[in-house]
């Protein structure tokens, strides 16, 4: 199966730019999808195909894909950005894998 | 508004099965795939399968081969996930989510997620 990985954990100052990264053989060859898990709760999709942001989704969150990595970018860090965050990778001829999880601190 | 409401929290012992459902409403069902998801205490999210609610095709993950079944039910809107031989490190959250699927071509970004359902292995 293809497997994608993420640092285990990211700090960011309130105001500041997170980037949290999802690496993967020639993952710029698939799509990378963004979730959002705060404790207890189910997973929030924040950004799909690579840079696309769902209905809903503030503006600060942005992603991008290319050669072997994905980068997440939350510009102007809230406190209530702080969760995990989990990259997917797919394909049509792959199926869905999910990175590791990034626990964001913001502090 | 799109909702996924998932059954309630299961304790079963070694061995046995469980069977998950997952209604849906608020949408067209056969327009939308079904992946289950699970994740186990403190850890990260795991794909298990999806469902084709269009014709009922299946893709599981290999490490689940041979032990799980996906369905779904198009009169009721409800899909179904069940796990055999149930071992202590099956415990976990267990999520349904859905896909959009299009002239033969479906989009695995997850954009509604149900409540999740705790399914605990004890002896």
């Amino acid at each position: 199966s293809y497997e994608v990985t993420q640092p285990p954990s990211v700090s960011v100052s309130p105001g500041q730019t997170a980037s949290i990264t999802c690496s993967g053989d020639k993952l710029g060859d698939k799509y990378v999808c963004w979730y959002q898990q705060k404790p207890g709760q189910s997973p929030v999709l924040v950004i799909y195909q690579d840079t696309q942001r769902p209905s809903g989704i503030p503006e600060r969150f942005s992603g991008s894909n290319s050669g072997n990595t994905a980068i997440l970018t939350i510009s102007g860090t809230q406190a209530m950005d702080e969760a995990d965050y989990y990259c997917q990778a797919w394909a049509s001829t792959t199926a869905p894998s999910f990175g590791g999880g990034t626990k964001l601190t913001v502090l | 508004q799109v909702q996924l409401v998932q059954s309630g929290a299961e304790v079963k012992k070694p061995g046995a099965s469980v069977k998950v459902s997952c209604k849906a409403s608020g949408y067209t069902f056969t327009n939308y795939g079904l992946s289950w998801v699970r994740q186990a205490p403190g850890q990260g999210l795991e794909w298990m399968g999806w469902i084709s609610t269009y014709n009922g095709n299946t893709n599981y993950a290999q490490k689940l081969q041979g032990r799980v079944t996906m369905t779904a039910d198009t009169l009721t809107s409800t899909a179904y996930m069940e796990l055999r031989s149930l071992r202590s490190d099956d415990t976990a959250v267990y999520y349904c989510a859905r896909f959009y699927c299009s002239d033969g071509a479906c989009y695995y970004n997850f954009d509604n997620w149900g409540q999740g359902t705790l399914v605990t292995i004890s002896s």
